[in-house]
């Protein structure tokens, strides 16, 4: 069972179209990520949220565009994509504070295909 | 910067064999480690983790052991079963100056393993 939800969980667009990716998280962490996970090639960083406020933009096309309306919630915008696109987009949730380390705890992702 | 290096895949193995996936990592300061596994069609979830030197985590018969001296992390499992195939990511988490972490993490690039009955 997991504490983070991703909707949708397949898409298909086209590369005019505009559509958005959300996460959900209940576990009552405060820092939330977007990771892109294509075949053959390790997991991307996207984009990192801290307390609502983006604390890294790994270098995203701006066709890519995250908003943190709140702790619990993350949401990627997508439009006129292209089709190198495609792949599994993961959404993960952390704690925040004075540890030496947090673990990230991941949604199913979303498997996104751009035609 | 931080880097995780892991061995190439994939790893095919009969089952009740025994596994070690090796990875090694890069990093300043003194970083935590994790084992993530991610079945098919699931995102991931925390196999395991050791948070400093000589730690061993440990988790459904997996084990690894934080050493400090070679920089590496190999999970092992004495038994492997053929649920146990899966795609296995090393992880090092980013330990920010000022004490505070949300734990960042950096990823090697899987390691795919096949247990055959």
């Amino acid at each position: 069972e997991t504490g983070v939800t991703q909707t949708p969980r397949h898409l298909v667009m086209g590369m005019t179209n505009k559509k958005s990716l959300k996460c959900e998280q209940h576990l009552g962490h405060n820092a939330m990520y977007w990771y892109k996970q294509s075949a053959k090639k390790p997991l991307e960083l996207m984009f990192v949220y801290n307390f609502k406020e983006q604390t890294e933009n790994n270098s995203v096309p701006s066709r890519f565009s995250p908003e943190c309306p709140n702790s619990s919630h993350l949401f990627l915008h997508l439009h006129t994509l292209q089709p190198e696109d495609s792949a599994l987009y993961l959404c993960a949730s952390s704690p925040t504070g004075q540890g030496p380390s947090y673990e990230q705890y991941f949604g199913p992702g979303t498997r996104l295909t751009v035609t | 910067g931080n880097s995780v290096t892991q061995m190439e895949g994939p790893v095919t193995l009969s089952e009740e064999a025994f596994l070690t996936i090796n990875c090694t990592y890069t990093a300043t300061g003194y970083p935590s480690l994790f084992w993530y596994v991610q079945y098919p069609g699931e995102g991931l979830q925390l196999l395991l983790k050791a948070t400093k030197a000589d730690d061993k985590g440990s988790n459904k018969g997996f084990e690894a052991t934080y050493r400090k001296e070679t920089t590496s992390f190999h999970l092992e499992k004495g038994s492997v079963q053929v649920s146990d195939s899966a795609v296995y990511f090393c992880a090092l988490s980013d330990q920010f100056a000022g004490g505070t972490s949300y734990g960042k993490l950096t990823f090697g690039q899987g390691t795919i393993l096949t247990v055959h009955p």
